[in-house]
């Protein structure tokens, strides 16, 4: 079975504080994706990583940063995180099909 | 750009047919993804289409129409677990992200 991993399933951070979201996979998947969901809005797209070192951005990315250092793992970084970041964050790998994570609901205070 | 639709919110009854619709409008197509979603979880995978036609697997069939950029995933015999939502999502090209549309919240009554 394909593993997604998130590091957390619940995080609640204050305003300006620096978040690391981090993600791995065990299938040897060369692309990552990181989306938010938010109610209304759907999943949208903020970063994704084709290999190692690589990244290009998504449809959202401002605010944002990433890390891809080892190919099994993806991280998502809130340079200095606000409150219109709160939502849920869904890390996936896969080449046919995407393969979720379980999801991390932060919420910024 | 891209646009894709699909209803907010359906409702059906528990042993009954469903069809929830999906309406893309996207520069370039690659392949057309139906995803689970069950509420506090992470979406699964359900279906995919890059040719025409009815893909059948158990109780879902997914339609692919790239002619008229539709798509539909119909649900049979319905059961109180199948209350979820829905994501359609379309490929562009090659290997690009998946473009999702908002999801369709479908809850199975009684």
């Amino acid at each position: 079975d394909v593993k997604v991993t998130q590091s957390s399933r619940y995080l609640v951070k204050r305003t300006g504080e620096k978040v690391f979201l981090e993600c791995v996979q065990d299938m040897d998947h060369e692309n990552m994706f990181w989306y938010r969901q938010d109610p209304g809005l759907g999943l949208r797209l903020i970063y994704f990583s084709y290999d190692v070192k690589m990244k290009e951005k998504g449809d959202i990315p401002e605010g944002y940063s990433v890390s891809r250092e080892k190919k099994e793992r993806f991280s998502l970084i809130l340079e200095s995180a606000s409150t219109n970041q709160t939502s849920m964050y869904l890390c996936a790998s896969g080449t046919e099909e995407a393969f979720f994570g379980q999801g991390t609901r932060l919420t910024v205070v | 750009g891209q646009n894709i639709d699909q209803p907010t919110e359906m409702t059906a009854t528990e042993g009954a047919i469903v069809q929830i619709n999906c309406t893309y409008q996207t520069s370039g197509f690659n392949g057309l993804f139906w995803y689970q979603q069950h509420a506090g979880e992470a979406p699964t995978f359900l279906s995919y289409n890059v040719l025409d036609g009815l893909e059948e697997k158990g109780r879902f069939s997914s339609f692919l129409s790239r002619s008229k950029g539709y798509s539909y995933l119909l649900l049979k015999e319905l059961q109180m677990k199948d209350s979820a939502s829905y994501l359609c999502a379309v490929r562009r090209s090659g290997n690009t992200p998946l473009v999702f549309g908002k999801g369709t919240r479908l809850s199975v009554i009684a």
